[in-house]
Parts: structure tokens; C-alpha cells; sequence
């Protein structure tokens, strides 16, 4: 049974701060590895996402996966304070299931 | 973009009462997906669906039954509400074929009194 787990909890950094957020699952079998961003009162939304090892850069979000470690990680670089929100980590398990960590509450602070 | 909307946004139900929350996507997505959501606990899986007629347990099913009658909808029921199910409840769609990403609808906050 796959499980995901998240650190920090929660995190404040100050505008303009590189923001890392760290994601560990247990299933070395998993093949998908994602992050989603949930805005206060709102739904989740897909952020990035990463299938092989190694890292993928979208703007000034950065994800990197190390199968071996069974981590991923998210990199925010420049934080904004509209980065602020919940962000949830998730893993593949079985068919076309997700496995979502607890997620870490983000603040930056203007 | 995906779009998946629910209803009601916000109910209030008393504990014993029967509770469906409903699901509608417009995606021709094969797969739907019910998920709660408390603090601390990220989001849990409660059932998801493979396509019309089908329902399947995810890892906290006790308490809640599903419903697929159509690719588009995928109902939430409990038959006899508990304060515990007090809850934000997602559902989501995603495609078999078109890989993992799930698409959430804006949520259903569950008050059980």
C-alpha cells in the first residue's frame, strides 16, 4: 500500500525566497509523481508532474525526482505572495489511482 | 479545460440522515474519483469508478456507498450520516488513456450535526 508523506507541515518565507517542499512514498513501483496547488477554498489543481528521474522546469517551478531515495521535491524559485496556498504531493498506485501526502501550508510574506 | 462541478456546495445534515452528493463532469473522462478532505490528512480516497456502471473501495470506504449510472455523473451516498463524515468532499475526473492528472471539482462542504 503505497504511502506519501510531506515536510514541512507548514512554512513562511519572504518574497523573492527559493522555496523547497519535500515529498517521500514507499512504493518504488510508482510511476507518477506530481504536485498540486490548493488555494484557500478552493479545489486542487494539478501543478507539475514528472514520470522518470531527474528534474523538469516550468517557469520558475521545479520538480526533481530521485526513484532511488523514493523522494521528490518542488523548488519555487523568486516566491510570490500569490504562491501562497496549500501544496500537495502525490504518487501513482495501482491503476490510475493517486496517493496524496497531508501537504505542506505555504505562506510567502510580502 | 476539464470541467467537474458538484452539488450541493454546502449541506447541513443530521446524524442518521441520508446524504448524496452529487458529481457531473463534462470531460468524457473514464474515471471518477470521491476524496475527503480534513486537516492534517491531506486527501483520502473513498471510491472511485472506471466508467458507467462500475464502482470500486478506495482506502476508506466503510460508511459511504457510490453510484456510476452515466459517464458524466458519479454520485457520493450515505446512508446514515455520522458527525465523523463532517468533512470538504472533491470529486474528480481523469482520463485512463490520457495519464494520471486528475481534474477536482470545487467541493462540498458536509456538516453533520
Amino acid at each position: 500500500q503505497q504511502k506519501v508523506q510531506q515536510s514541512p507541515e507548514s512554512l513562511i518565507v519572504p518574497e523573492g525566497a527559493m522555496t523547497s517542499l519535500n515529498c517521500t512514498f514507499s512504493d518504488s513501483a510508482s510511476q507518477y509523481f506530481a504536485w498540486y496547488r490548493q488555494h484557500s477554498g478552493k479545489a486542487p489543481k494539478a501543478l507539475m508532474s514528472i514520470f522518470s528521474n531527474g528534474e523538469k522546469e516550468e517557469g520558475r517551478f521545479t520538480i526533481h525526482l530521485n526513484k532511488a531515495s523514493l523522494h521528490f521535491s518542488l523548488h519555487i524559485r523568486d516566491s510570490q505572495p500569490s504562491d501562497s496556498a496549500l501544496y500537495l504531493c502525490a504518487a501513482s498506485s495501482g491503476s490510475w489511482q493517486l496517493i496524496f501526502g497531508s501537504g505542506t501550508q505555504l505562506t510567502v510574506m510580502p | 479545460e476539464a470541467a467537474v462541478t458538484q452539488s450541493p456546495r454546502n449541506k447541513v445534515a443530521v446524524t442518521g440522515g441520508k446524504v448524496t452528493l452529487s458529481c457531473n463532469q463534462t470531460n468524457n473522462h473514464n474515471n471518477m474519483y470521491w476524496y475527503r478532505q480534513d486537516t492534517g490528512h491531506g486527501l483520502r480516497l473513498i471510491h472511485y469508478s472506471y466508467g458507467a456502471g462500475s464502482t470500486e473501495k478506495g482506502d476508506i470506504p466503510d460508511g459511504y456507498k457510490a453510484s456510476r449510472p452515466s459517464q458524466e455523473n458519479f454520485s457520493l451516498i450515505l446512508e446514515l450520516a455520522t458527525p465523523s463524515q463532517t468533512s470538504v468532499y472533491f470529486c474528480a475526473s481523469g482520463a485512463r488513456l490520457g495519464g494520471y492528472e486528475q481534474y477536482f471539482g470545487p467541493g462540498t462542504r458536509l456538516t453533520v450535526l
